[in-house]
């Protein structure tokens, strides 16, 4: 079947950098989207990818492995507005995205 | 980057009246639009997705009596949740993508249903 796993809740420190994991089995693959979601609000967008190795886009990096189903989403020198949840979420063969349940990330002072 | 609006933000209805969620695609022709649903501190749920011109594809245990979805046009979707209950409280996000654009998806900013 298919599936993404990510952790449910993580803790950081404004100023620090945090990694959020993410494995899938998907049947195909059409790429690996990252997403950010605050409270109340639609999800938007933060990253692409579908080629193996690591995106840069200032703070925020996106890494795939796509041998070993495996992502991760880095973020650099932490704010407060950073405190959101961030879904992992993997492109099948028929481009349906499967969603992962989300990490809640907590940035405190 | 592409926009996709949702009309209304929000509503307020009693216990078996229908209300209609419009998606709208701005600024490109959305030859799909998936609409999911979102409970609190939970992931998006797929409900369905239209492509234009035909019938939509409901996902497995998503009443397509109850949640009716009609893609009439290139720019727009509805989703008319039919005899609302306070079960069907929830966000509904919709998202949109072009034809030449497979693997995005642009979303809109949801709208949030209470059912009193």
């Amino acid at each position: 079947g298919q599936n993404i796993d990510q952790p449910t809740e993580m803790t950081a420190t404004e100023g620090a950098i945090v990694q959020i994991n993410c494995t899938y089995q998907t049947s195909g693959f059409n790429g690996l989207f990252w997403y950010q979601q605050h409270a109340g609000e639609a999800p938007t967008f933060l990253s692409y990818n579908v080629l193996d190795g690591l995106e840069e886009k200032g703070r925020f990096s996106s890494f795939l492995s796509r041998s070993k189903g495996y992502s991760y989403l880095l973020l650099k020198e932490l704010q407060m507005k950073d405190s959101a949840s961030y879904l992992c979420a993997a492109m099948d063969s028929n481009y349906q995205l499967i969603w992962g349940a989300g990490t809640k990330l907590i940035i405190k002072p | 980057g592409a926009v996709v609006s949702q009309h209304p933000s929000w509503v307020i209805c009693k216990s078996g009246t229908s209300v209609k969620i419009e998606c709208r695609s701005l600024d490109f022709q959305a030859t799909t639009m998936f609409w999911y649903r979102q409970f609190p501190k939970q992931s998006l749920m797929l409900m369905a997705t239209s492509n234009e011109g035909s019938k939509a594809t409901y996902e497995q245990g998503v009443e397509k009596d109850k949640f009716l979805i009609n893609h009439a046009s290139l720019t727009l979707s509805t989703l008319t949740v039919t005899s609302a209950h306070p079960e069907d409280s929830s966000f509904y996000i919709c998202s949109a993508r072009s034809g030449t654009e497979q693997e995005t998806q642009y979303f809109g900013p949801g709208t949030r249903l209470l059912v009193l």
